[in-house]
């Protein structure tokens, strides 16, 4: 969906560099996720932000952090990257209102 | 504990109905159900979301019984292209959780 677009879209790293993900929106909508799916695995929540000063960790939030810089922008660091956090990302929104979430194109992260 | 299971995956034929069934425990009463589809290397796209009974859009049914422990998507008369992964969504809101599926591949046969 080009309302929510994710930069970069590809990305080979070396484990231990910090590196941020980051995902804008134009949709207007007030919650922002950060999921990661593993090859042939289902979706899991990596954090979540339902307002600008709202942020929630969600299942597996270990190794990252999160920063809500406006309404339409929510970026994903990994601090010090490993390669067991080599994985597809994909970001959303929804305006909460019935949980329909739209979701960005996704970014690949490769860390060696 | 909020869970979400479907069956990991489903084959079936052009011209086809195809049912897909999501179990989801201790849902509450204002919690919707989503359904999404997703083709490789694409994110998630929305195809149908439903609260009780049946909704029907363009593309599918959903039917909710009346416990809404479990919910169906319907996919009518399915293509080559409907082949894809197929997740529901139910958003816990009394436990402040969003819970994916562990997605169901649909593989659709000539």
């Amino acid at each position: 969906d080009a309302d929510v677009t994710q930069t970069p879209r590809n990305r080979i790293t070396k484990t231990g560099k910090r590196i941020m993900l980051e995902c804008s929106q134009t949709k207007g909508h007030d919650r922002m996720y950060w999921y990661r799916q593993d090859p042939g695995l289902g979706l899991q929540l990596i954090y979540y932000s339902f307002d600008v000063k709202d942020i929630n960790k969600g299942e597996i939030s270990d190794g990252y952090s999160v920063s809500r810089q406006a309404q339409a922008k929510f970026s994903l660091s990994l601090e010090s990257a490993i390669p067991n956090q080599t994985a597809l990302y994909f970001c959303a929104t929804s305006d909460g209102k019935v949980e329909t979430q739209y979701f960005g194109p996704g970014t690949r992260l490769l860390v060696l | 504990l909020a869970k979400t299971t479907q069956p990991i995956s489903m084959d079936s034929y052009e011209g086809q109905e195809v049912n897909i069934t999501c179990s989801h425990n201790n849902i509450a009463t204002n919690d919707y159900i989503t359904w999404y589809q997703q083709f490789p290397s694409q994110g998630p796209r929305f195809i149908i979301q439903g609260y009780k009974t049946k909704v029907t859009n363009e593309v599918a049914s959903l039917f909710i019984p009346a416990d809404r422990k479990s919910s169906t998507l319907s996919l009518p008369r399915v293509s080559l292209s409907d082949t894809a992964v197929y997740y529901c969504l139910v958003a816990y809101s009394s436990a402040s959780k969003i819970i994916f599926g562990s997605g169901t591949r649909l593989s659709i046969r000539p």
